[in-house]
């Protein structure tokens, strides 16, 4: 089955730099991506998704690449503020006709003041 | 819509108890997930629904747990008995597939369960 590995588990950035968190999937059939932010306490929610028939994806600060031939695809937060402060996961499809997502081990961002 | 619905929010409840979390998805949508959160493990898929019917159980972790839907606005995940190492967050999420496309999938608020 999938299998899908996410990378730092931890990362501490400075406000204002910017941040890259990478995930590898083993599923070539794969071919939905998306990125979920959980602030503590909260739900997981949805921040971008990147689908294989494109390589790159962006939505103000955030961007997602995704390299289908290596089975892998990046986070990247510009200029980050206190409040990216989170956990992040990514996570891949299965199954494109059930919704299947099979998701990282979670990155936990801590963007200081 | 209200989005995805979950309760109770918070359980506590003694080893040996039989547990219910119930879920009710957002109207329309065609799959429901069941997922548990922990620091060790993270978010693992339970099981998951497609027009209510159990599609994927592989993620249970045991025959103490048990998912029903019954028909498209409910589901429960009942543990029986609960153990200690149950204590989790549990997510119920929903998402409409067709087409061949995965849609966005969208989660509760979680239901804390802490067995003693």
């Amino acid at each position: 089955g999938e299998n899908v590995e996410q990378h730092p588990s931890t990362l501490s950035v400075q406000e204002g730099d910017s941040a890259v968190i990478k995930c590898t999937y083993s599923d070539s059939a794969s071919n939905y991506f998306p990125w979920y932010k959980q602030e503590l306490g909260k739900r997981p929610q949805l921040i971008i998704d990147i689908r294989s028939n494109v390589g790159e994806k962006k939505d103000q600060r955030i961007a997602v690449t995704l390299n289908k031939t290596a089975k892998h695809f990046s986070l990247h937060i510009t200029e980050t503020q206190p409040e990216d402060s989170a956990v992040y996961f990514c996570a891949a499809n299965t199954n494109s006709n059930t919704g299947k997502l099979i998701f990282g081990q979670g990155t936990t961002l801590q963007v200081k003041p | 819509d209200a989005g995805v619905i979950q309760s109770p929010r918070h359980e506590v409840t003694e080893m040996g108890q039989e547990v219910t979390l119930r879920c009710k998805p957002i109207s329309g949508h065609n799959s429901l997930f069941w997922y548990r959160q922990t620091m060790m493990r993270g978010l693992e898929l339970l099981i998951y629904f497609n027009n209510n019917v159990p599609i994927d159980d592989s993620g249970m972790p045991e025959d103490r747990f048990s998912a029903k839907m019954p028909n498209a606005s409910f589901s429960t995940l009942k543990i029986q008995p609960s153990e200690p190492r149950d204590s989790a967050v549990y997510f119920c999420a929903s998402s409409s597939q067709g087409g061949g496309s995965t849609g966005e999938l969208f989660f509760g608020e979680g239901s804390r369960l802490t067995v003693l």
